[in-house]
């Protein structure tokens, strides 16, 4: 089945202990990207990557770092969570970079910094 | 930058009946695409329906169409025959030149039965 995979669903933290967020894609897309949903704000970008090795920030970086080192994965990773990040974390694909292009979202990360 | 403004937060329909949410944009750019998604409970995000700026026809997809109007830079949902599944949050998005997406902050509809 094609799908956009996110681990873990749910997770609960402290602030400041590093956390990794996974995202893996089975249809071969070249374009993921990272998004924060937030009440009253709807989803924000955080960081998107247009092909392996290539990566930009998106409207609100600060706190996130990524990578792209295969195709199929694009980590999220909280170097040192605040609780200004507790939200729900989505991840998209879509087969290219392009306007044209419907993104295809992850079953989202719930996370929690306390 | 691109935005995208949804301004009603709430809507409630009867179910059967048709419902309208809003969307307006602010562009400067030509070509672009605009989408409406759903999110229902399960959080899962799917695709409605998405129109192109350049074809002057609205898109149609069952009981979902939209109305577009480039100059107003609105582009709204209308879903007809309202069922209790179209419950759910509805996002409006667009994609520009920059390789993101802008979302609006969100429309949540409630179905009554």
């Amino acid at each position: 089945e094609a799908q956009v995979t996110q681990n873990p669903r749910y997770l609960i933290t402290v602030t400041g202990k590093k956390l990794t967020v996974t995202c893996s894609q089975n249809m071969n897309h070249e374009y993921m990207s990272w998004y924060r949903q937030d009440p009253g704000l709807g989803l924000r970008q955080i960081y998107y990557s247009m092909n392996v090795e290539v990566t930009d920030k998106g409207d609100v970086p600060e706190g996130y770092k990524v990578s792209r080192k295969e195709k199929r994965n694009f980590p999220l990773i909280l170097e040192s969570p605040s609780p200004n990040q507790t939200s729900l974390y989505f991840c998209a694909s879509s087969p290219r970079a392009g306007r044209s292009y419907e993104q295809y979202f992850g079953p989202g990360t719930r996370l929690t910094v306390t | 930058a691109q935005t995208v403004t949804q301004s009603q937060p709430e809507m409630s329909v009867q179910e059967a009946e048709t419902v309208t949410l809003s969307c307006t944009y602010d562009t400067s750019e030509s070509d672009y695409y605009l989408f409406w998604y759903k999110q229902p409970p399960s959080r899962q995000m799917i695709l409605v329906i998405r129109q192109e700026a350049y074809k002057q026809q609205n898109a149609t997809e069952n009981r979902f169409s939209v109305n577009f109007q480039k100059a107003a830079k609105s582009f709204s949902l209308k879903i007809s025959d309202s069922q209790l599944g179209d419950a759910a949050m509805y996002f409006c998005a667009y994609s520009g030149n920059n390789n993101d997406m802008r979302f609006g902050a969100g429309t949540r509809l409630t179905v009554k039965p």
